[in-house]
């Protein structure tokens, strides 16, 4: 099964600054119909998820531009380049290129 | 579009459960529907897929032999049975929308005896 790592486990931040998540993939996520599954989602206290990124760097409708996604291969990022107080969540990376469908272990947003 | 699961359920150790996950607002043949589940606290396990256009099914190995996803077409809802339950089963278990851009609220299954 594919592991997915992030990166940090949590992470503390102050209001109005940017925030990083890494996840690290244990093998390629380059499907071979030339796309890359991966996808963020996030996940506030008592709510279901909410897909914030697919394929990688494709923002969902209604997601703030201030998230973005980038990365290739193994290595992948999500960026928020002003945090909000709406932000504070539990971010996961995940994968849909091989089967099982597997997801990273969350990192953990908050206040600083 | 909205995906409405079932409510929560409480089952002891050996039995089975089912929940429904009823979709409106799209077309429900035209994407599959994922099923993961979520221990308390814990972080998310793909379950599998169904295709509600075709009845076709993929499974996660962990619950072959044990899950049953189905749908019916007539009231555009999908199914996803788990049997032979463990205490370890107790969790929030969630329908998406192929590729998960549409989420069920989630349904709290626990297994108790």
């Amino acid at each position: 099964d594919v592991v997915l790592t992030q990166v940090p486990s949590s992470s503390p931040v102050a209001l109005g600054q940017p925030a990083s998540i890494s996840c690290r993939s244990s093998q390629s996520l380059l499907h071979s119909d030339g796309t890359t599954y991966l996808s963020w989602l996030q996940q506030r206290p008592g709510q279901p998820p909410r897909l914030l990124i697919h394929k990688v760097s494709n923002r969902f409708y209604g997601v703030p531009d201030r998230f973005s996604g980038s990365g290739a291969g193994t290595d992948f990022t999500l960026e928020i380049s002003r945090v909000e107080m709406e932000d504070l969540a539990i971010y996961y990376c995940m994968q849909a290129t091989h089967i099982p469908i597997t997801f990273g272990q969350g990192t953990r947003l908050d206040i600083k | 579009v909205q995906l409405m699961q079932s409510g929560a359920d409480v089952r002891k150790p050996g039995a089975s459960v089912k929940v429904s996950c009823r979709t409106s607002g799209y077309s429900f043949t035209a994407y599959f529907i994922q099923w993961v589940r979520q221990a308390p606290g814990q972080g998310f396990e793909w379950i599998g897929w169904t295709n509600p256009k075709t009845g076709d099914t993929r499974y996660a190995d962990q619950f072959q032999g044990r899950v049953i996803m189905t749908r019916d077409t007539s009231v555009d809802t999908a199914y996803m049975e788990l049997t032979s339950l463990r205490h370890d089963d107790t969790a929030i278990y969630y329908c998406a929308s192929d590729p998960f851009d549409y989420w069920g609220q989630g349904t709290l299954v626990t297994v108790s005896s």
